[in-house]
């Protein structure tokens, strides 16, 4: 497995409390990811960076916030946790892709996040 | 915006029948990943497809890309309990963006 490390592994919160996630690469891979899973709806991308201090939105990036201040690190942060945030959360990691290589290269998931939020 | 439909959402197999699950784009796509998942463990990309009409084999899985490079499946012959889980198929759009589908969990019946 590639050098991915989430934490904590599982949290349980309350309603309306700020909770970070962090993933941390030992790969030097330049893009990162946070998904979110949940039962029917496979993979969701919640926010992105393709480099330090560059990241962008996802097609559920509503109540999340991300900040990267290093390669190695990429933080997830729910600024006001709510009960449909509940999920299991998933960094990725991959190399970075250009046109001349037709097509892309593949992604390195960590081991998830289960967050509950009561 | 654009999607990659995944069927079927399950599928229930005796052991040593075939599974098949199938990948749909509104749109051509640059390449196709696909993933396995395991209950209770993390997506492990299995292969990426590229070219027209690709035809990788792993073992007992096949898989396509199809034509128009739009969609794209996963054969399983004579599945094993090691098979079980959830296949992802995972399209690359023109902003190298992954396109996920909803995932087809392998059951293999007792």
């Amino acid at each position: 497995d590639a050098g991915i490390t989430q934490s904590p592994r599982h949290k349980v919160t309350e309603t309306g409390t700020p909770v970070t996630l962090r993933c941390h690469q030992t790969e030097n891979h330049r893009y990162m990811y946070w998904y979110r899973q949940d039962p029917g709806h496979g993979l969701r991308l919640i926010h992105y960076s393709y480099g330090v201090k560059d990241t962008d939105k996802g097609e559920v990036s509503d109540g999340y916030s991300v900040s990267r201040s290093k390669t190695e690190d990429f933080l997830l942060t729910l600024e006001s946790a709510t009960s449909s945030q509940t999920s299991v959360y998933f960094c990725a990691i991959s190399e970075s892709a250009y046109r001349v290589k037709q097509g892309g290269t593949e992604a390195f998931f960590g081991q998830g996040t289960r967050l509950t939020v009561v | 915006g654009q999607q990659v439909m995944q069927i079927p959402q399950y599928q229930h197999v005796q052991e040593g029948e075939d599974f098949t699950t199938y990948c749909n784009s509104s749109t051509t796509l640059s390449n196709i990943q696909w993933y396995k998942q395991r209950p209770g463990g993390h997506p492990v990309f299995l292969i990426q497809l590229v070219k027209s009409g690709e035809v990788k084999k792993q073992k007992r899985l096949t898989f396509q890309f199809g034509e128009a490079k739009k969609n794209s499946s996963l054969h399983i012959t004579a599945t094993q309990t090691t098979d079980v889980g959830t296949y992802f198929c995972a399209g690359e759009d023109s902003n190298y963006q992954l396109i996920w589908g909803a995932g087809t969990k392998l059951i293999i019946k007792p």
